[in-house]
């Protein structure tokens, strides 16, 4: 089973900053959190990843709460674009085992 | 990031054939991955595909259904076998990770109907 808890989905107005929480309370320390995206037709696009700290990259920022709980991804400034199912993962990898489990997501719309 | 080639892009098939989809990368890989998203769901791991080693396949998925191949570190081959419609599913591979700070990248996937 997946170990976060996303909403189902979730409206943001074209312009805005989206913000699309996660909930990660079992994850352990050695594990990252990751965020993926998949528009529709395509495969999933990773966005960004973070172990403790806050992580900015061109297209998001990942806010990770200190107790690394939860965590929230931020699109700045959403297009329409950015419509798509979002994936927030915990993942450890090693060179003999990376499996990514996958939960259901969050569908983003954005509204023009 | 890694470019990932999957052939072919989508197929319709008939009940009780085999198809073999491919996954080509443009940079010597370790570890590949094929994945399958049945329709409206969310993506599950079918195995794990290391050159030079058999492939590791997760729970639920045999060998006999979909054998793959690693034949060296650029390129995959999954065959689903004797399809049935419940096989109707895009089918994806990644590549990469093995590292937790190292993400996994993902191929377009191969969009499947099995009549």
């Amino acid at each position: 089973d997946a170990k976060t808890t996303q909403p189902t989905s979730m409206d943001c107005a074209e312009g805005r900053a989206a913000n699309l929480p996660c909930n990660h309370s079992t994850i352990s320390g050695n594990e990252y959190v990751y965020w993926y995206r998949q528009i529709h037709s395509q495969g999933p696009q990773y966005i960004i990843h973070g172990l403790k700290n806050n992580e900015t990259n061109e297209m998001a920022s990942l806010i990770i709460t200190e107790d690394r709980k939860s965590s929230t991804l931020i699109l700045p400034h959403a297009t329409l674009r950015d419509t798509a199912v979002y994936y927030c993962i915990v993942r450890v990898a090693s060179r003999r085992d990376d499996k990514i489990i996958f939960g259901k997501g969050t569908r983003l719309h954005i509204l023009p | 990031s890694a470019v990932i080639s999957q052939k072919p892009s989508r197929d319709i098939c008939q009940r009780g054939t085999s198809l073999t989809i491919q996954c080509q990368v443009d940079s010597q890989v370790t570890m590949m991955f094929w994945y399958r998203q049945q329709p409206g769901q969310s993506l599950t791991l079918i195995a794990t595909a290391n050159q030079g080693s058999e492939a590791t396949y997760e729970s639920g998925f045999v060998i006999d259904k979909f054998p793959i191949s690693r034949p060296n570190l650029t390129f995959s081959t999954l065959t689903v076998s004797n399809m049935s419609p419940e096989d109707s599913s895009i089918y994806l591979c990644s590549v990469g990770g093995g590292s937790g700070n190292q993400p996994q990248h993902f191929g377009d996937g191969t969009r499947l109907s099995i009549l």
